[in-house]
């Protein structure tokens, strides 16, 4: 059952311009939502996260929206970079227990 | 404070054989959760650890199992393994608690021939 969606393979934006990132879920329980960006041979890097009782969290380039009404979540960032180049994973959690993830998104991001 | 790691990097084994992986939690967490990540997809919940006890098992049938001992390392053991059990499996240590962020290691990739 995917109870995450990322809908996106794949997304690419120039340098400096923002980029959006959508992740869908389907379990209204999931009160935990984090992004992770994962390079090649490398374990997934945690990114950010957000509470179910939040609407957005912000950390420097880096902002999550929450939209429960929709089980609809984004990342935000800006301005782009070209390190930012990789596959990010959105993932969801309930009672703490385990992660459901998302099939991820490759970014690009072009110099 | 020490990350996770994860041993062996790598590793190529025959079908119907049986592997063993190995995880070192992050210092002061106490539960680890490993996870399967196909080609392609997403990371896949196996199983999670915690006061070394199983809290919790996705949908992979019972030739994979774990253990977690009292320092909060764990193992996952594959047995009879198929060709579909290649993948990169990865391991994520957390504290007990709500909204702690998992922390992964590097994962181990595993190619059954």
């Amino acid at each position: 059952d995917q109870q995450v969606k990322q809908n996106s393979p794949s997304l690419s934006v120039q340098e400096g311009r923002i980029s959006i990132l959508n992740c869908d879920y389907t379990n209204s329980m999931f009160d935990y939502f984090l992004w992770y960006k994962k390079y090649p041979a490398e374990g997934p890097t945690f990114l950010i996260s957000i509470s179910s009782i939040k609407d957005k969290n912000e950390d420097g380039r880096f902002t999550v929206f929450l939209n429960k009404s929709a089980k609809h979540l984004s990342l935000h960032i800006v301005p782009s970079q070209p390190g930012d180049s990789a596959v990010y994973f959105c993932a969801a959690r309930k009672n703490n227990n385990d992660m459901r993830f998302g099939a991820g998104t490759r970014l690009t991001v072009k110099p | 404070e020490t990350g996770v790691t994860q041993s062996p990097t790598h590793l190529i084994k025959t079908r119907g054989q049986q592997v063993t992986l190995r995880c070192s939690s992050q210092s002061g967490h106490n539960t680890v959760s490993w996870y399967q990540q196909a080609l392609g997809q997403g990371p896949q919940f196996i199983f999670q650890y915690y006061r070394e006890e199983e809290n919790g098992r996705g949908n992979f049938p019972p030739r994979f199992s774990g253990l977690q001992f009292p320092n909060y390392s764990s193992e996952l053991n594959v047995n009879a393994l198929e060709l579909d059990d290649s993948a990169l499996y990865l391991c994520a240590s957390t504290r007990q608690g709500p909204n702690t962020e998992a922390f992964f290691g590097q994962g181990t990739r595993l190619t059954v021939v």
